[in-house]
């Protein structure tokens, strides 16, 4: 079983709908979250990062930990076709600091 | 944050051979990372490299494939050697994001597309 699960995609929406991105985790020890953008060609740009479990909100975004399910969710409002890319959640434990796990990413298209 | 140029962006080498990916940071940072990102899974981290020392690998990476240096605080190599097409991938340097500190995540270069024929 990997430690992060995330489903790949493609997901097609249209524009100004609200999208919900989710991972599973199974690792109870991961305290970091972190939700990732990757346009075409390009590396990963951190978007939303969250400690432990609640809701953190900027913008157009919403990054949500639910640790008794082990579950977290990334809610784009008023979805535009600039959000079309591939989103990757990542966490860690608080004492390997060093290294990332990532989910496989989930392809986001959003269409006008 | 951080900017990273990393180059070669894209490369086509012939299996057998070696490639070397730069790394360059706008500002001096601890801990520089390498990723390697394979179609449809997730990123791996292959080494963490700190200026000074030897690079840290993660199980199934060696040194004796992945030659890392790290010789400043802005600046790091990567080479893969003796490639084969199962080193397709795109390879990705990253270092952490002085916004979030190190608790949280990384800025990421633009990534190495590495095709091997």
């Amino acid at each position: 079983q990997k430690e992060v699960e995330q489903d790949p995609g493609p997901l097609s929406v249209p524009e100004g709908a609200i999208v919900s991105l989710n991972c599973t985790y199974s690792n109870s020890a991961f305290q970091y979250f972190m939700w990732y953008r990757q346009y075409s060609r390009k590396g990963p740009e951190l978007l939303m990062y969250t400690y432990s479990s609640g809701n953190k909100e900027d913008g157009r975004f919403t990054a949500q930990v639910d640790k008794s399910s082990k579950y977290i969710s990334l809610f784009i409002r008023d979805s535009q076709p600039s959000d079309s890319a591939t989103y990757l959640c990542a966490m860690r434990t608080p004492y390997n600091t060093d290294k990332l796990i990532f989910g496989t990413g989930t392809r986001l298209q959003v269409f006008p | 944050s951080a900017v990273i140029s990393q180059k070669p962006s894209r490369d086509i080498c012939q299996r057998g051979t070696s490639l070397t990916i730069q790394c360059q940071v706008d500002s001096q940072v601890t801990m520089m990372f390498w990723y390697r990102q394979q179609p449809g899974q997730s990123l791996t981290l292959i080494a963490t490299a700190n200026q000074g020392s030897e690079a840290t690998y993660e199980s199934g990476f060696v040194i004796d494939k992945f030659p890392i240096s790290r010789p400043n605080l802005t600046f790091s190599t990567l080479t893969v050697s003796n490639m084969s097409p199962e080193d397709s991938s795109i390879y990705l340097c990253s270092v952490d994001d002085p916004r979030t500190g190190t608790n949280y995540g990384y800025t990421f270069g633009s990534g190495t597309r590495l095709t091997v024929v």
